[in-house]
């Protein structure tokens, strides 16, 4: 069983620019969620795909988006990047089922300068 | 609207004693409750659940949590700290939705 990828591991961006965020999810998971992580705090919701539609969405501006695609794979991107932004950004699946547990990847480390 | 509230940013334990990582809650919904640990560098593991079934709920590694509705609460204990188990735990409410509210965290320091 192949758990959650994510990709890249790190990432350096100025202001203004714009970044793309890749999540693999788990074998047999049609369900995938995103989080931002600021340092010392709590993940927190961004939003959640299920079937290529957005299904929820948490506090955070249309600059971030997102894609779902048929093999369940998924992007984040976001758009006019702020000092802000920085954070770790994590991935996880799961099965549409409510409050099945949610299966992380090991996140994306994103500075923005 | 749905919260979680961890009570302690910061708890140190001497291995071998009891680890207690307390947590409330808020929600307008019958909630599903969860604790996830992180690992420095490493992603967020499910320690256990609370799924509208049995009260107290086992998880791995010998933790276990206790849902009291009437308390709001869902803290997380273990009989005896190793030091494997030092660091940082999150407390997380999810209501019909499928939106998890994470709590702010609460690192667990383990002295030998």
């Amino acid at each position: 069983e192949t758990g959650v990828t994510q990709s890249p591991t790190h990432l350096i961006k100025t202001r203004g620019q714009q970044v793309t965020l890749r999540c693999s999810s788990q074998s047999g998971h049609n369900t995938v969620s995103w989080y931002q992580q600021a340092l010392g705090q709590g993940p927190q919701f961004i939003f959640q795909y299920y079937r290529e539609e957005e299904n929820g969405r948490g506090n955070f501006p249309p600059r971030f988006s997102g894609l779902q695609f048929p093999n369940y794979s998924s992007e984040l991107n976001v758009n006019a990047l702020e000092l802000d932004d920085s954070a770790l950004y994590l991935c996880a699946s799961s099965s549409i089922v409510p409050a099945n547990e949610q299966f992380f990847g090991p996140g994306t480390r994103l500075t923005v300068l | 609207a749905q919260s979680v509230t961890q009570l302690d940013s910061h708890v140190s334990v001497s291995e071998g004693t009891p680890v207690l990582l307390r947590c409330n809650y808020s929600s307008s919904y019958s909630p599903s409750l969860f604790w996830y640990v992180q690992h420095p560098n490493k992603g967020l593991q499910l320690l256990l659940k609370y799924t509208s079934a049995a009260t107290l709920v086992k998880g791995i590694n010998g933790f276990e949590a206790e849902f009291k509705k009437s308390e709001t609460s869902f803290h997380l204990t273990k009989p005896s700290a190793h030091m494997s188990d030092a660091a940082e735990y999150f407390c997380v409410v999810s209501d019909r939705n499928n939106d998890m509210r994470f709590g702010a965290g609460t690192r667990l320091t383990v002295k030998p």
